[in-house]
């Protein structure tokens, strides 16, 4: 069974840590991406990488970095946390826009 | 930029009826992929369904089928049968086929009735 793994279900973190949410594909998809969940807000994309080393600024960028040494992990940096980055976190990665996204289980960031 | 619309942000259905979601969206392109998934309640986000665009017929998967109306940009979700499985947060998703990105509607929360 496919998977993406998302290192944390709940996380508690204090303003101006630096956090590091880690994701995981076994699909060998070159395409993973960092989304945001918050309600009333649908789903709100931070950034994406297309290929190793190779990222993409989405639509809410700011406040957050990513690394992708791996194909197969693209980890999302919350530089100095803030409590406005308190949401809920998904990851996915895709073969190609046409299949659809899979995603992982989401990381709940609660920044105090 | 492109933009998905959900209209209803809770919508309820008695067990055993049918159910229909809405959602419109807004693309100059040609070519693209629209999605529907489902997030249950504290689960994992699926994939339910999938339209192309240059495809007339729309997309069914056993209860669930698409109405997709490309002229109006509408592409509706609907859930025959309804079961208190299908009780969660669906989301519509857009796709251009040059980008593997997606946006997303805000949601629809459905309660399934018993």
């Amino acid at each position: 069974d496919v998977k993406v793994t998302q290192s944390s279900r709940y996380l508690v973190k204090r303003t101006g840590e630096k956090v590091f949410l880690e994701c995981v594909q076994d699909m060998d998809h070159e395409n993973m991406f960092w989304y945001r969940q918050d309600p009333g807000l649908g789903l709100r994309l931070i950034y994406f990488s297309y290929d190793v080393k190779m990222k993409e600024k989405g639509d809410i960028p700011e406040g957050y970095s990513v690394s992708r040494e791996k194909k197969e992990r693209f980890s999302l940096i919350l530089e100095s946390a803030s409590t406005n980055q308190t949401s809920m976190y998904l990851c996915a990665s895709s073969l190609q826009g046409a299949n659809g996204y899979t995603f992982g289980s989401g990381t709940r960031l609660t920044v105090v | 930029a492109q933009t998905v619309t959900q209209s209803q942000p809770e919508m309820s259905v008695q067990e055993a009826e049918t159910v229909t979601l809405s959602c419109t969206y807004d693309t100059s392109e040609s070519d693209y992929y629209l999605f529907w998934y489902k997030q249950p309640p504290s689960r994992q986000m699926i994939l339910v369904i999938r339209q192309e665009a240059y495809k007339q017929q729309n997309a069914t998967e056993n209860r669930f089928s698409v109405n997709f109306q490309k002229a109006a940009k509408s592409f509706s979700l609907k859930i025959s049968d309804s079961q208190l499985g299908d009780a969660a947060m669906y989301f519509c998703a857009y796709c251009t086929t040059n980008a593997g990105k997606s946006t997303f509607g805000d949601g629809t929360t459905l309660t399934v009735k018993p």
